[in-house]
């Protein structure tokens, strides 16, 4: 059973499209994130939801939304889809509080051509 | 402005050998830190934390040190094994930063364990 899951793994899109990445988690966490690892490797955190409100949200194009339905849920959707985007986003769960560990998803690969 | 540090982008070592990933940080607001294993096309696997309150934590064939003092910690990996070659992720956070939730990774040191 997987613990974080997101869809899809890949996805090559064109510029200009809007797009989204799904994220769910069956563990019973209550805060989930979203990762951005760039071309060079960098992880950086761009958003964060606590039981569905937000808490981090580093400085990110208003293109990125993030919508959490629910505590379990975490989807970021992308409009207007530029090159720069492209890139690996991992989604991530903790329980949260101070000490805890957090848990990713595979990554999804996104290409904008 | 990159507060994790991992100078090594990659290290090879041989079978049965000891591994070590260093990591510094610049943040003396860091208290929590972890190390997460990352394979090509996988998301990265928790592998390891410690807390301030410590400077060594064990767990297997993975020890983590921490010199609060040098802002520096290690990741020993004894014995190595082919199966460990992988990138190894540090990260750090600030309990006062977000409720401590707000993890910032290096940049990654890329282990290969040679048979």
């Amino acid at each position: 059973d997987t613990a974080v899951s997101q869809t899809p793994k890949y996805l090559v899109t064109q510029m200009g499209n809007d797009k989204s990445i799904k994220c769910e988690q069956n563990l019973g966490h209550d805060t989930m994130y979203w990762y951005k690892q760039d071309s060079k490797k960098f992880l950086k955190i761009m958003f964060s939801y606590n039981n569905k409100e937000l808490i981090i949200n580093e400085t990110v194009p208003n293109r990125f939304s993030p919508k959490s339905p629910d505590k379990a849920h975490l989807n970021l959707h992308i409009n207007s889809l530029e090159l720069g985007d492209s890139a690996v986003y991992f989604c991530a769960s903790s329980q949260g509080g101070y000490g805890n560990t957090i848990y990713f998803g595979e990554g999804s690969w996104l290409t904008v051509v | 402005d990159q507060q994790v540090k991992q100078n090594s982008p990659s290290l090879s070592v041989q079978e049965g050998r000891i591994s070590i990933l260093n990591c510094d940080y610049t943040n003396s607001m860091f208290d929590y830190f972890l190390w997460y294993k990352k394979y090509p096309a996988e998301g990265p696997t928790f592998l390891i934390s410690i807390s301030s309150i410590k400077d060594k934590n064990e767990d297997g064939r993975f020890t983590v040190f921490l010199n609060k003092s040098a802002k520096h910690l290690s990741l020993h990996i004894v014995p190595s094994q082919p199966g460990d070659s992988a990138v190894y992720f540090c990260a750090a956070s600030d309990p006062l930063n977000n409720y401590g939730q707000n993890f910032v990774f290096g940049p990654g040191t890329r282990l290969s364990v040679l048979p």
